[in-house]
This record gives structure tokens, sequence and C-alpha cells, in this order.
């Protein structure tokens, strides 16, 4: 397993601006991926970031809105731009470490947007 | 489209009671986790099954994957409060998949004393 740390925990931020969420793992990773996840409902993935090149978006998500940044095999950071009411969600990093696709999780962040 | 779908999507019941969560697609998946979440947590891994028709139990959990590699299911035995939170099955395709993880609709147990 692996131990991985988000920052922040949670934040409340107003419409217009953007928050930049840290991920960072105890271990050298090849892949991480970003989720989004409303309370209590499935997660939903936004990219794939794999250190070394460009994140890989899933349908409905785009680099101008969601920027990822992976400088190194331990950490990532998600950021969510302009952001809207909308966005307000919980946002978790995962780490991928065996052969079977096995993930594990950061303990998110909760955004609420005003 | 969400291609794996749980049921029921909630469930309340009393300490010691037993239960099992479904988790069908109609499409194959070379292994298949669940996960357990709880409130202000990211989801935990619980166990992997990898074989059709492959049983694995942890405790008072049994998990099943079915014989063609579709569907699974989590049964938890005389469950206990500590069982709340959201129980999420996630499948890994075959080929194509990127190491990617296909989620479950979701689960939420509540269990009451």
């Amino acid at each position: 397993s692996a131990v991985i740390s988000q920052k922040p925990s949670r934040d409340i931020c107003q419409r217009g601006t953007s928050l930049t969420i840290q991920c960072q793992v105890d271990s050298q990773v090849t892949m991480m991926f970003w989720y989004r996840q409303q309370p209590g409902q499935s997660l939903t993935l936004i990219a794939t970031a794999n250190q070394g090149s460009e994140a890989t978006y899933e349908s409905g998500f785009v680099i101008d809105k969601f920027p990822i940044s992976r400088p190194n095999l331990t950490f990532s950071t998600l950021t969510v731009s302009n952001m809207s009411p909308e966005d307000s969600s919980i946002y978790l990093c995962s780490v991928a470490l065996t052969t079977r696709n096995e993930q594990f999780f950061g303990p998110g962040t909760r955004l609420t947007v005003l | 489209t969400q291609l794996l779908e749980q049921s029921p999507q909630f469930l309340s019941i009393q300490e010691g009671e037993n239960l099992t969560v479904y988790c069908n697609s109609s499409s194959v998946f070379s292994s298949l986790q669940w996960y357990r979440q709880e409130p202000g947590e990211g989801p935990v891994l619980l166990v992997t099954v990898v074989t059709g028709g492959e049983v694995k139990k942890l405790k008072r959990l049994t998990f099943q994957f079915g014989d063609a590699r579709k569907d699974s299911s989590l049964h938890i035995t005389a469950a206990q409060p500590g069982d709340t939170g959201l129980y999420l099955c996630a499948g890994a395709k075959v080929t194509g998949g990127g190491n990617k993880l296909t989620f479950g609709t979701g689960t939420q147990l509540k269990v009451e004393l």
C-alpha cells in the first residue's frame, strides 16, 4: 500500500477563482489518478497523470478547466480553474501500485464554491 | 453511462443482520475490487477477485466473482455499526483500460444498534 496525503483537506472558495490541490505519495509511483465525487456517490475519473507525459483527460473534462502537473514520481497537483458552484465536490487522488490495478486513495479535498 | 450497477443503492439494517450487495455489468473484467469509504476519507481497498467463480473471505465479509467475470457480490454476516459506509465495486478492463478502473454506482450501508 501507500500513504497518500492531500492538501487542503477542505476549502471554501469564491466563484471565478482557482484552487490548486496537492497530492503527495510516500513512495515513487508511475500512475496517479484524479477523481471527483459527490458525497455519498460514486467516483468519476477526471484524468490520469503519468510522470513524464501529459495528463490524459476523460470525456467531459478539459485541461483548461482542470490543469494537472506531475513534476516527479511522488507528487501531483490538480487545479480547478474559474470555479463555479457546480464544481463543489470532493476531489480525490489515487495511485495504482499493483499489476491488478488496485488503487490507493488520498483522504480527499472537499471543495465548496460560493 | 455507469457500466457497473450496484444494488441496493441504500441499505439500513440492525446490528446482527445479514446483507448482500450486488455489482452487475454486461462487460467482462480482468479483476474486480471492492472498496469501503467512510465520511471524510478516501475509499479503502477491501479485496480483489481475479478468477471467475472465485470466493474470498475477509472475517465476516464474503466476496464472490461471477463465473463469467461480469458481476460480483459482497455478503456481510452479522453486520456491526463499524460496517457502516459507502461500498464501491470497481472493475479493471480486460484490454485497453490503461490501468483505469470503472467504479460501480455505490451502496450506502448504515448499521444501527
